[in-house]
C-alpha cells in the first residue's frame, strides 16, 4: 500500500514567520510531487510541483525534495493570515495512469495576525 | 468559461436510494477522477478514467459505478446508498500529473 504521511497539525505560526510543512512517502518509485492548498469548504488547488531533488522556489513558496530520504517539504515565507488552510501533499509514480495522485491527509496551517 | 463543474453541490438522500453525481469538464482532458474526502482519511480515489469508455478502479470503488461515454462527462453513481457513503465527493480532470478539481458535491445519506 503506497502511503503519503503528513503531520495533521494544526501548525500555528505568527504572521511574517516561515511555515514549514513536511511530507514523507513510501513508494521509492515516486517521481512527481505536488502541494495542494485547500481552504475550508473549498476544493484543493495546486500550489507547486517538483520533480527533481533540491529546491524549487515560486514567490513565497519553496518546495524541497529529497528522494533518498523520501521526503518532500513546503516552506512558506512571510506567512500571511490568508495562508491559513490545509496543505495536501500528493505523490505519483505515473504508474498505471497519469495524474493518479496519492494524497496525504493534510496539514492544517493557522497563521496568527 | 472553461472548467470543471459538479452537480448537485448538495444532496441529501436515504439509505438504499440510487444517487448520481455529475461531472463535466470543458478542457478536453483525457483523464478524469472521482475522489471522496472524509475527516481522518483525506482524499481517496474511487474511480478514474483514461479516456471515453475506459475506466478503472481506485482505492475505494465498492458501492460505486462510473461511466464515460463522452470525454467531457464522468458521472458517479451510488447504486444503493449507505450511510458510510456520506462524504464530500470531488471530481477532477488532468493533464499529466496535475489535477484540476471541481467544487465538490456534499452528499448526506440518512
Amino acid at each position: 500500500q503506497k502511503e503519503v504521511e503528513q503531520n495533521s497539525g494544526p501548525l500555528s505560526v505568527p504572521e511574517g514567520a516561515i511555515a514549514s510543512l513536511n511530507c514523507t512517502y513510501s513508494d521509492r518509485g515516486s517521481q512527481s510531487f505536488f502541494w495542494y492548498r485547500q481552504y475550508s469548504g473549498k476544493s484543493p488547488e495546486l500550489i507547486m510541483f517538483i520533480y527533481s531533488n533540491g529546491d524549487k522556489e515560486d514567490g513565497r513558496f519553496t518546495a524541497q525534495l529529497n528522494k533518498a530520504s523520501q521526503y518532500v517539504s513546503l516552506l512558506i515565507r512571510d506567512s500571511q493570515p490568508s495562508d491559513s488552510a490545509t496543505y495536501l501533499c500528493a505523490v505519483t509514480n505515473y504508474g498505471g495512469s497519469q495524474g493518479n495522485l496519492i494524497f496525504g491527509k493534510g496539514t492544517k496551517l493557522s497563521v496568527k495576525p | 468559461d472553461a472548467g470543471i463543474t459538479q452537480s448537485p453541490r448538495y444532496k441529501i438522500t436515504e439509505t438504499g436510494r440510487q444517487v448520481t453525481l455529475m461531472c463535466h469538464q470543458t478542457w478536453s482532458h483525457s483523464y478524469m477522477f472521482w475522489y471522496r474526502q472524509d475527516l481522518g482519511h483525506g482524499l481517496r480515489l474511487i474511480y478514474y478514467s483514461a479516456a471515453a469508455d475506459i475506466t478503472d478502479k481506485g482505492e475505494v470503488p465498492d458501492g460505486y459505478v462510473v461511466s464515460r461515454s463522452k470525454t467531457e462527462n464522468f458521472p458517479l453513481t451510488l447504486e444503493s446508498a449507505t450511510r458510510s457513503q456520506t462524504s464530500v465527493y470531488f471530481c477532477a480532470s488532468s493533464p499529466p500529473g496535475e489535477l484540476f478539481f471541481g467544487e465538490g458535491s456534499r452528499l448526506t445519506v440518512l
